[in-house]
């Protein structure tokens, strides 16, 4: 119930293409759901975040949307760009305990 | 503003021996959290605390340990090192208790275990 499900392991996008990633999760006590991206040597870094009051948040090209009928959200970049390739994780946090839980990542290569 | 500052940013360990990672938050961040990233995965949460106290811990061995100091700095041990430790280990910190909200992450540092 602890486990958040993320799809695809890996993808390639051509450069203006839309990328999308999807996550999914058990447990309806999750309150908050953000999106982390990871370049190599470097922590994950904070992208958009959304909580299940609301369907979709855009932030630029980043755009979650959020089905909580189905327990399912995804991230979408549109107008992909090769500075965009890097690991993105899902996540997802209930507000009474003090930790994320990280869905497995997704190699994203964006080619030119 | 320095970010959240991590050391040492690699180091080599053998089995069995002990190991101290050590964070400084994001200035007036006064929560910090700890996560194991192996490799190919998501990070996994390992401590959270806040204010010197501890508020949340993973499904890790008693062999982790973990404290906060007054300046708010933290420390991770790790006893009898394991093969299976070898990680990146992630620190996060926070302005306050809700650890989870506004994350920001240092780079980590990566343990391997001989």
């Amino acid at each position: 119930q602890q486990q958040v499900k993320q799809s695809p392991q890996s993808l390639i996008v051509q450069k203006g293409g839309i990328s999308i990633i999807n996550c999914a999760y058990e447990n309806t006590a999750f309150d908050y759901f953000p999106w982390y991206q990871q370049f190599p040597g470097k922590g994950p870094a904070l992208l958009i975040a959304i909580r299940p009051d609301v369907s979709e948040k855009k932030e630029g090209r980043f755009t979650i949307s959020f089905n909580k009928s189905a327990k399912q959200f995804s991230l979408h970049i549109m107008d992909s760009q090769p500075g965009d390739s890097a690991t993105y994780f899902c996540a997802a946090a209930e507000g009474a305990t003090n930790k994320l839980i990280f869905g497995t990542g997704t190699l994203l290569a964006v080619q030119p | 503003d320095a970010g959240v500052t991590q050391s040492p940013t690699h180091l080599i360990k053998t089995r069995g021996q002990h190991v101290t990672l050590r964070c400084s938050p994001i200035s007036g961040h006064k929560s910090v959290s700890w996560y194991q990233q192996v490799l190919g995965q998501g990070p996994q949460f390992i401590f959270q605390y806040y204010e010197k106290e501890e508020r949340g811990r993973g499904n890790f061995p008693d062999r982790f340990s973990a404290r906060q100091f007054p300046n708010y700095s933290s420390e991770l041990n790790v006893n009898a090192l394991l093969l299976g430790d070898s990680a990146l280990y992630l620190c996060a910190s926070s302005k306050n208790g809700q650890g989870h909200y506004g994350y920001t992450f240092g780079s980590g540092t990566r343990l391997t275990v001989v």
